[in-house]
């Protein structure tokens, strides 16, 4: 079965880099995913696609702040000199053949 | 610039039926290259995708709804919408309509900003 799975919670300091983790299920290692921001009180936004070879493809205005790459069955987004805008919830996002679309459960990133 | 705008009653009784229209603006719901969908949060939640249309009409749905909900399309006013039949209180959450992607990644790429509908008497 297709799952998702990102830690609960994260924390690093202002102006700090921090590298979020999305692992995919067994057999699902290939899989490509998208990644996703949620600020407090707003929608989510779309940051970018992150393939198994770790390449990646940003989405409309996404600083270059942000970037992806992979490992194995995980695929990692990297936020560097962060922001206090970056404190937010992050959601990874595969696709498959039982689910169109399918979330992680969400790590909240907190900027000290 | 594109821009989805969620409308609909904030406020649905249990076993009654939850609909929400989305409007999109600043693009053609026509493209050959996306789907438009609907995605939900419960409170204090995650995101769990509930379904997707294509501008011919075609649906996907997620299996675990796909018993109450419709979504539906009318390219000529820019609009889709949603039909969530026999809500209970498990169904309150931030509504989100979306742009999702189908070339090589499929995926939301632009959000509404979201509309809460609260089921309760």
């Amino acid at each position: 079965q297709l799952v998702l799975t990102q830690s609960p919670s994260a924390s690093a300091s202002l102006g700090a880099s921090v590298k979020l983790t999305c692992t995919l299920s067994s057999g699902h290692s290939r899989y490509a995913i998208a990644w996703h921001q949620q600020q407090p009180e707003k929608g989510p936004r779309f940051l970018m696609k992150v393939d198994s070879d770790g390449s990646h493809m940003k989405g409309d205005g996404i600083p270059d702040r942000f970037s992806g790459s992979s490992s194995g069955a995980e695929r990692y987004l990297t936020i560097s000199s962060l922001q206090s805008e970056d404190e937010a919830d992050y959601y990874c996002q595969t696709w498959g053949t039982g689910i169109r679309v399918l979330f992680g459960g969400g790590t909240k990133l907190i900027v000290l | 610039q594109l821009q989805l705008q969620e409308s609909g009653p904030g406020l649905v009784k249990p076993s009654e039926t939850l609909s929400l229209t989305c409007t999109v603006s600043g693009g053609s719901m026509s493209s050959s290259t996306y789907y438009w969908g609907w995605i939900r949060q419960p409170p204090g939640k995650g995101l769990e995708w509930i379904g997707s249309i294509y501008h011919s009409g075609s649906t996907y749905y997620n299996p675990s709804l796909k018993s109450r909900v419709t979504i539906s399309v009318d390219t000529s006013k820019n609009q889709f919408s949603l039909n969530l039949r026999s809500v209970t209180a498990a169904d309150t959450a931030v509504y989100y309509c979306a742009r999702e992607r189908d070339t090589d990644v499929v995926t939301p790429d632009y959000w509404g900003q979201g509309t809460l509908v609260t089921v309760s008497s």
